[in-house]
């Protein structure tokens, strides 16, 4: 089955600085690369996504990139805010619509410090 | 994005008993899927829940210790049976909507097995 790692399992920042979590996945028929953004004691919440047929994208401040070959997909924060303090999940996943099996990283704790 | 309705929020129960939870969907869902996080740990999940049929369980989860129901295509639960204090997690509910592919998660049960 699919395996999905995740890195760093904790990052400090400062704000105003950037964030970066690198994830990779075993499977190279997933297709689906979700990131998820879960505030203490809340539920976890799509943030970005990619599909395997894009190299990027960005939404604001956060941006996600694929690399397909190495398979590793990574999330960016630019200027960090506080309220960004949270636990980042990646996932990966193969099949389209209704059904997908998603797997997620282990998780990374981000603190940003003001 | 759908809403989603799951109780209780958080029990605490005695070993041996069980705890049936509940999630209530705004909206028809093909799949519902439903997942464990203990304490500062991923997400993993249990099974996938289909309307009218059995539901698929994870390596390790089985179906006499988290039976689940899925009378039709906005409701589903899962009981978690026998309770021991390894029992003792969050516990979540999520779909995902047709022509939609991420997640969209419950708000979670914490429960504590004593």
């Amino acid at each position: 089955g699919e395996n999905v790692e995740q890195h760093p399992s904790t990052l400090s920042v400062q704000e105003g600085d950037s964030a970066v979590i690198k994830c990779t996945y075993s499977d190279s028929a997933s297709n689906y690369f979700p990131w998820y953004k879960q505030e203490l004691g809340k539920r976890p919440q799509l943030i970005i996504d990619i599909r395997s047929n894009v190299g990027e994208k960005k939404d604001q401040r956060i941006a996600v990139t694929l690399n397909k070959t190495a398979k590793h997909f990574s999330l960016h924060i630019t200027e960090t805010q506080p309220e960004d303090s949270a636990v980042y999940f990646c996932a990966a996943s193969r099949g389209s619509g209704g059904y997908q099996k998603v797997t997620f990283g282990i998780g990374t704790k981000l603190q940003v410090i003001p | 994005s759908a809403v989603i309705s799951q109780k209780p929020s958080r029990d605490i129960c005695q070993r041996g008993t069980s705890l049936t939870i509940q999630c209530q969907v705004d909206s028809q869902v093909t799949m519902m899927f439903w997942y464990r996080q203990q304490p500062g740990q991923s997400l993993t999940l249990i099974a996938t829940a289909n309307q009218g049929s059995e539901a698929t369980y994870e390596s390790g989860f089985v179906i006499d210790k988290f039976p689940i129901s899925r009378p039709n295509l906005t409701f589903s639960t899962l009981t978690v049976s026998n309770m021991s204090p390894e029992d003792s997690s969050i516990y979540l509910c999520s779909v995902v909507q047709p022509g939609y592919y991420g997640y969209t998660f419950g708000s979670g049960t914490r429960l504590t097995v004593v």
